[in-house]
């Protein structure tokens, strides 16, 4: 069946440090892949979406590339933020309904 | 503005009374969903809809009934078979066919005592 795995948080980092959130995906075909942010308290906005293989999302600096070879869909940022702690779900559309990775935790300290 | 609302923010409900979440969008869109999240872990989908009376079961359905008479509206009830309905309820939109992407509202956290 159709799934999503990303790496376990919390993640913690320095303001400016590199960040990386893997996530791999199990599904038949090649769905569209998202990165969902959740602020506290608040719903999910979408950060960014590819729709096939080798597609590049970016927004806000965060980037994540399509890899069909790896079944992959990891996020990146070069310089993060105390703005970005957050938690960050990957997700993939299985016919109309998405199904989502547990979400990693970002914590930002200045 | 356009955009999806749920209301209340925050909902008390005692154990055993039924509950009914609302959930409204002025985005025009054809298809609803609502998802469930709890602590630490992904958002599971309840029910969905895509088109005005017409509606289908996720994955975690059991306790839960929706209605969809109308296309801006969505509600969701939690009634007393939902054995832990504590938790953090999402709505979701998508503009209809030929479109993936999914626009959140901002959440009812319920708390059943």
């Amino acid at each position: 069946g159709n799934s999503v795995t990303q790496m376990e948080g919390p993640v913690t980092l320095s303001e400016e440090a590199f960040l990386t959130i893997n996530c791999t995906y199990t599904a038949t075909g090649y769905p569209s892949l998202f990165w969902y942010v959740q602020y506290p308290g608040e719903g999910l906005q979408l950060l960014l979406k590819a729709t096939k293989a080798d597609d590049k999302g970016s927004n806000k600096g965060f980037e994540a590339t399509y890899r069909k070879e790896t079944t992959s869909f990891h996020l990146e940022k070069g310089s993060v933020q105390v703005s970005d702690s957050a938690v960050y779900f990957c997700a993939l559309l299985a016919g109309t309904a998405l199904i989502f990775g547990k979400g990693t935790t970002l914590s930002v300290s200045s | 503005d356009g955009g999806i609302t749920q209301s209340p923010k925050y909902l008390f409900r005692k154990e055993g009374q039924n509950v009914t979440l609302s959930c409204e969008q002025n985005l025009n869109h054809d298809a609803m969903y609502w998802y469930r999240q709890d602590p630490g872990q992904g958002l599971r989908l309840i029910y969905y809809s895509q088109i005005v009376n017409d509606f289908q079961k996720g994955d975690i359905a059991e306790g839960y009934s929706v209605s969809r008479e109308k296309k801006e509206s969505f509600p969701l009830t939690v009634t007393s078979a939902q054995k832990n309905p504590t938790a953090f309820y999402l709505c979701a939109s998508r503009r209809g066919a030929g479109t993936d992407t999914q626009y959140f509202g901002p959440g009812t956290r319920l708390t059943v005592l």
